[in-house]
């Protein structure tokens, strides 16, 4: 079975502090994701990364930044949090198939609540 | 414009009872992916059913089929004989064949009534 695992299940930050979210696969998955997840939004992508160093800018980057070091570690970086920044954070990852690429079936972490005073 | 919508932000269904959740999509590729997750009150984001763009069959998971209608762009998902467990959100989700990104709707949050 896929694992996918984030840092914290909860996590109270103050305006201003820079925050660490850590995401960790054991399937050695190529894609990962960094998503946020707002009541009538759904979700929505921060970044993704295909490769090691490799990043992507999803829809909503502004105010955030990443770094994939190693291919299984995938970090969510909020250089200085701001109350608008309190959400549910969500780390996926896949497998890039080139053969079967429909099947590219994203796993999910159980979720970081943030909260910014 | 939306690449995935859902309509229904609320559904109540009876136990037993089978439901349907809607999702349309927006999509000029011809290829294409379509996905169901469930995501329960713990937060946890779990992968239900997908459905291929050249597939000629609706997809069937156990309880969960996927009646996809192509030319409607539609992909619902019906639960048969809804159960408890099943109280929970729902998401659709599209994947291109061109990029790496994942599309989502907003959700359908569904409660079972016993």
């Amino acid at each position: 079975d896929v694992k996918v695992t984030q840092s914290s299940r909860y996590l109270v930050k103050r305006t201003g502090e820079k925050v660490f979210l850590e995401c960790v696969q054991d399937m050695d998955h190529e894609n990962m994701f960094w998503y946020r997840q707002d009541p009538g939004l759904g979700l929505r992508l921060i970044y993704f990364s295909y490769d090691v160093k490799m990043k992507e800018k999803g829809d909503i980057p502004e105010g955030y930044s990443v770094s994939r070091e190693k291919k299984e570690r995938f970090s969510l970086i909020l250089e200085s949090a701001s109350t608008n920044q309190t959400s549910m954070y969500l780390c996926a990852s896949s497998l890039m198939n080139p053969t079967q690429i429909f099947t590219d079936t994203q796993y999910f972490g159980p979720g970081t609540r943030l909260t910014v005073l | 414009a939306q690449k995935i919508t859902q309509t229904q932000p609320g559904m109540f269904v009876q136990e037993k009872e089978a439901v349907t959740l809607d999702c349309t999509y927006d999509t000029s590729d011809p290829s294409y992916g379509l996905f169901w997750y469930k995501q329960p009150s713990s937060g946890e984001m779990i992968f239900l059913i997908y459905q291929g763009s050249y597939d000629q069959q609706n997809a069937t998971e156990g309880r969960y089929s996927l009646n996809f209608q192509k030319a409607r762009k539609s992909a619902n998902l019906v639960i048969s004989a809804s159960q408890l467990g099943d109280s929970a959100m729902y998401f659709c989700a599209m994947r291109e064949y061109t990029g790496n990104q994942f599309y989502f709707g907003t959700g359908t949050s569904l409660t079972v009534i016993p």
